[in-house]
């Protein structure tokens, strides 16, 4: 079955510095890629999707990259600020999502 | 403001005990989603229902099962419940019922089990 693998576990970067989170999959039918922010106390938002047909998309301080030679795809955070710390899960989808582990972002600053 | 409403925010319980967790969609979507969050772990889904009917089923025991109301609201029923079911359950609603629909998260419900 499909499986997503999110690194790092935890980034630490200094505030106004971007930050990157890769994940990779191994469905290669899969064909939506979202990214979701969970804030302490809340539940997971998203932040940012991105479909098979596509390599990459922007909104704003946000992208996300899709390989599908390599399937794998990345979150780019550029000017990080203090309100990006959070928690990021990026997921999968073919027949199901699938969920990446998480990584704790950290912003120092 | 997802728009998804979970109550209770908190519940304690003991073992051996049944709870129900419920949860009300966003308005105008048909599937809901439930989640179980341990501490600094990730989302395990449990099932899903769309407009009324179980539509896919993931790591759910035996002991918890969940059903949706022609209301659309949704309930978890969580019974004989152990140490090891403490942890945050998230409803989650979406327009569609396929996998590549956004999912819209309530704030969820902490159970803790003593």
């Amino acid at each position: 079955g499909e499986n997503v693998e999110q690194h790092p576990s935890t980034l630490s970067v200094q505030e106004g510095d971007s930050a990157v989170i890769k994940c990779t999959y191994s469905d290669s039918a899969s064909n939506y890629f979202p990214w979701y922010k969970q804030e302490l106390g809340k539940g997971p938002q998203l932040i940012i999707d991105i479909r098979s047909n596509v390599g990459e998309k922007k909104d704003q301080r946000i992208a996300v990259t899709l390989n599908k030679t390599a399937k794998h795809f990345s979150l780019h955070i550029t000017e990080t600020q203090p309100e990006d710390s959070a928690v990021y899960f990026c997921a999968g989808s073919n027949y199901q999502l699938i969920w990446g582990a998480g990584t704790k972002l950290i912003i120092k600053p | 403001d997802s728009g998804v409403t979970q109550t209770p925010k908190h519940l304690i319980t003991a073992t051996g005990q049944r709870v129900t967790l419920r949860c009300s969609p966003r308005s105008g979507d048909l599937s809901v989603y439930w989640y179980q969050q341990s501490l600094d772990q990730g989302l395990q889904f449990l099932i899903q229902y769309y407009n009324g009917e179980e539509r896919a089923k993931g790591n759910i025991l035996e002991r918890f099962s969940a059903q949706q109301f022609p209301d659309l609201h949704s309930e978890l029923n969580l019974s004989s419940l152990e140490l090891g079911d403490s942890a945050l359950y998230f409803c989650a609603s979406s327009v569609e019922s396929g996998w590549a629909s956004p999912l819209h998260f309530g704030n969820g419900t902490r159970l803790t089990v003593t």
